[in-house]
């Protein structure tokens, strides 16, 4: 299984401002995957980032409010800008499994609270 | 579409307990299905995973089968301990869009 660390694990923001978060893999992966958990719900898949191109946005979320780059294949940023309090929730990212598609590993995510 | 619904928590039950968290789920095609855990402060760790109907996946004395008929993967343990204490996540996943559909989560408190 990959380990997979984000930065930071926590932030306290403001409203306005934005917030990169940072997670690295350690080993080379095709996809990465962005995940948001809204305080006491479920999972909500953001986005998938692919190496050397552009990510494919989920229903409801957009390139310019979520910015993600990925420019090598253990590494990946997602922005979030123009912060809201409603914006407060956990962020994760993930990694496919070794052997296909069969399961994903999570990284211990990145708590945000926007006042 | 695709979708997961599982029982709402808390759920609190004494150690040595039985324990049935209930999961069914919706798929349009061949799905696969997974239990995932959040330790308090943690991030999610798959706990166990089942690719096809009749399939059982077991980890840490948890099982869950996937029944096509019923559309469900309910996850069991015999005997709960302290330590199982988190919040519990049925996922399905289909192969050919690789994409995980995550149900609401439910938290089991143990209590010794």
């Amino acid at each position: 299984s990959a380990v997979i660390s984000q930065k930071p694990s926590r932030d306290i923001c403001q409203r306005g401002t934005s917030l990169t978060i940072q997670c690295q893999v350690d080993s080379q992966v095709t996809m990465m995957f962005w995940y948001r958990q809204q305080p006491g719900q479920s999972l909500t898949l953001i986005a998938t980032a692919n190496q050397g191109s552009e990510a494919t946005y989920e229903s409801g979320f957009v390139i310019d409010k979520f910015p993600i780059s990925r420019p090598n294949l253990t590494f990946s940023t997602l922005t979030v800008s123009n912060m809201s309090p409603e914006d407060s929730s956990i962020y994760l990212c993930s990694v496919e499994g070794d052997r296909g598609r069969y399961e994903q590993f999570f990284g211990p995510g990145t708590r945000l609270t926007v006042l | 579409g695709n979708s997961v619904t599982q029982m709402e928590g808390p759920v609190t039950l004494s150690e040595e307990a039985f324990l049935t968290i209930n999961c069914t789920y919706t798929a349009t095609g061949y799905p696969s299905l997974f239990w995932y855990v959040q330790y308090p402060g943690e991030g999610l760790q798959l706990l166990l995973k089942a690719t096809k109907a009749d399939d059982k996946g077991s980890n840490k004395g948890f099982e869950a089968t996937y029944r096509k008929e019923t559309t469900s993967f309910h996850l069991e343990k015999g005997s709960v301990q302290v330590s199982d204490s988190a919040v519990y996540f049925c996922a399905l996943s289909e192969i050919n869009f690789n994409k995980f559909y995550f149900g609401s989560g439910t938290k089991l408190n143990v209590k010794p």
